[in-house]
């Protein structure tokens, strides 16, 4: 079945950094990828709808500039947390649309950031 | 504006009990609902979903969901509780037809005891 892949699955940077995280739909077209942010048990928190070939909308109080996200394919997101404090720390989970499949919408298995 | 209420941040059941997790929605317009449920250290997995078609819902590992719109609710449960059931569940809404984002709930962390 249709898989979202996220990577890496864990990343540790110094603060200041940049670190980048990818998303891949590997059996589907995805013209729409979000990204979330998942604080230790806390819930899902969108943080912006990644849309192929044009900007990102990013949802209130997120800073677009530090949260740079790329969707240049069908198949490829990628969220760069620019400048990375400690406060930026957080589990990222990216899902994708599969609209060839009824809307289905799929879950990466997220990525645990770590800034030091 | 959507939102998801999840009463109860923890429910703690014996093993062979009912599961019963509670979901409210605020939506000007019918939504399409979801309940997800996450494992330690993991993703999202979709137990099940509402899209307007039959108000009760079966999902996998046995949960089923009723949308009721005079409530506005959308309870999973699950007959018999198992161990391997704990985790933590997230229901989620999202405009009707568009499946565009999902907007979550603080979600329920099940624990399920012998």
């Amino acid at each position: 079945g249709a898989v979202v892949s996220q990577h890496p699955s864990r990343v540790i940077c110094k603060s200041g950094t940049s670190v980048k995280i990818e998303c891949r739909s590997l059996d589907f077209q995805a013209t729409t990828m979000f990204w979330y942010r998942q604080f230790p048990k806390q819930s899902l928190m969108l943080m912006a709808t990644s849309n192929e070939g044009s900007k990102a909308t990013y949802e209130q109080g997120v800073e677009k500039d530090k949260f740079l996200i790329n969707h240049a394919s069908l198949t490829l997101s990628t969220l760069t947390v620019t400048s990375a404090h400690p406060e930026d720390s957080s589990f990222y989970i990216c899902s994708a649309i599969d609209r060839d499949s009824g809307n289905t919408i799929y879950f990466g298995e997220g990525s645990w950031l770590t800034v030091v | 504006a959507q939102s998801v209420t999840q009463l109860g941040s923890h429910v703690s059941v014996s093993e062979g009990a009912l599961v019963l997790l509670r979901c409210n929605y605020s939506s000007s317009v019918p939504p399409y609902l979801f309940w997800y449920v996450q494992y330690p250290n993991q993703g999202l997995q979709l137990l099940l979903k509402y899209t307007s078609a039959a108000t009760l819902v079966k999902g996998i590992n046995g949960f089923e969901a009723e949308f009721k719109k005079s409530e506005t609710s959308f309870h999973l449960t699950k007959p018999s509780a198992h161990m391997s059931d704990a985790a933590e569940y997230f229901c989620a809404v999202s405009d009707p037809g568009g499946y565009n984002k999902l907007i979550f709930g603080a979600g329920t962390r099940l624990a399920v005891h012998p």
